[in-house]
């Protein structure tokens, strides 16, 4: 799988959009992109995840590059309650296994 | 979404005794689980995969003598950490894949916290 680069730690002021970068420049034709997060002392959840499309749910939007090298989630109007760490992985398509990488500890302040 | 739970939440043991974990699917049957483990301010690190009906598969470093991994059935995985000694501290996470769902999404336990004295 390729390896995800993402900055350690990012800020944001409460009701702003949190917008969190994530470097693949290895990617293959057939990885998807997955967000997961994890708040303090409990398992990591979902959020999102891509192949080459941009796509939106509830909890958050993701915009990848048409190269597909890097990728952004954007946490739409972030609140204290979306302070924790992110992780942005690939994926191959038949694997289930998620190899986590050091991950973007975003802190929300009122 | 589906649900993944474990027992215990917490569990403090002494060294040399043996400690089991339980993941659950309350809401799907899996085939697969997956166990992570996680130091303080580190990330999770993936231990072994396991599969219903056969033996796990385990990530390179992973003593399998010592990390213990059960699928008896669709819906349980069990972690046994056995001759526990104080480095074996640390947060145990379960995940599965709900087969039901197409986007291959992992629900992931809420973790136990191991403390060995």
């Amino acid at each position: 799988d390729a390896k995800t680069t993402q900055p350690p730690s990012m800020d944001c002021a409460e009701g702003r959009a949190a917008n969190l970068p994530c470097n693949h420049s290895t990617i293959s034709g057939n990885e998807y992109v997955y967000w997961y997060r994890q708040i303090h002392s409990q398992g990591p959840q979902y959020i999102i995840h891509g192949l080459k499309n941009n796509e939106t749910n509830e909890m958050a939007s993701l915009i990848i590059t048409e190269d597909r090298k890097s990728s952004t989630l954007i946490l739409p109007h972030a609140t204290l309650r979306d302070t924790a760490v992110y992780y942005c992985i690939v994926r191959g398509y038949n694997t289930d296994k998620l190899i986590f990488g050091t991950g973007t500890r975003l802190q929300v302040f009122p | 979404g589906a649900v993944v739970s474990q027992h215990p939440s917490w569990v403090i043991c002494k060294s040399g005794t043996s400690v089991k974990i339980e993941c659950r699917s309350l809401d799907f049957q899996a085939t697969t689980m997956f166990w992570y483990r996680q130091f303080p301010k580190q990330s999770l690190m993936l231990m072994a995969t396991s599969n219903e009906g056969s033996k796990a598969t385990y990530e390179q470093g992973v003593e399998k003598d010592k990390f213990l991994i059960n699928h008896a059935s669709l819906t349980l995985s069990t972690l046994t950490v056995t001759s526990a000694h104080p480095e074996d501290s640390s947060f145990y996470i379960c995940s599965a894949r709900d087969p039901r769902q197409g986007a291959r999404e992992q629900y992931f336990g809420p973790g136990t916290r191991l403390t060995v004295t």
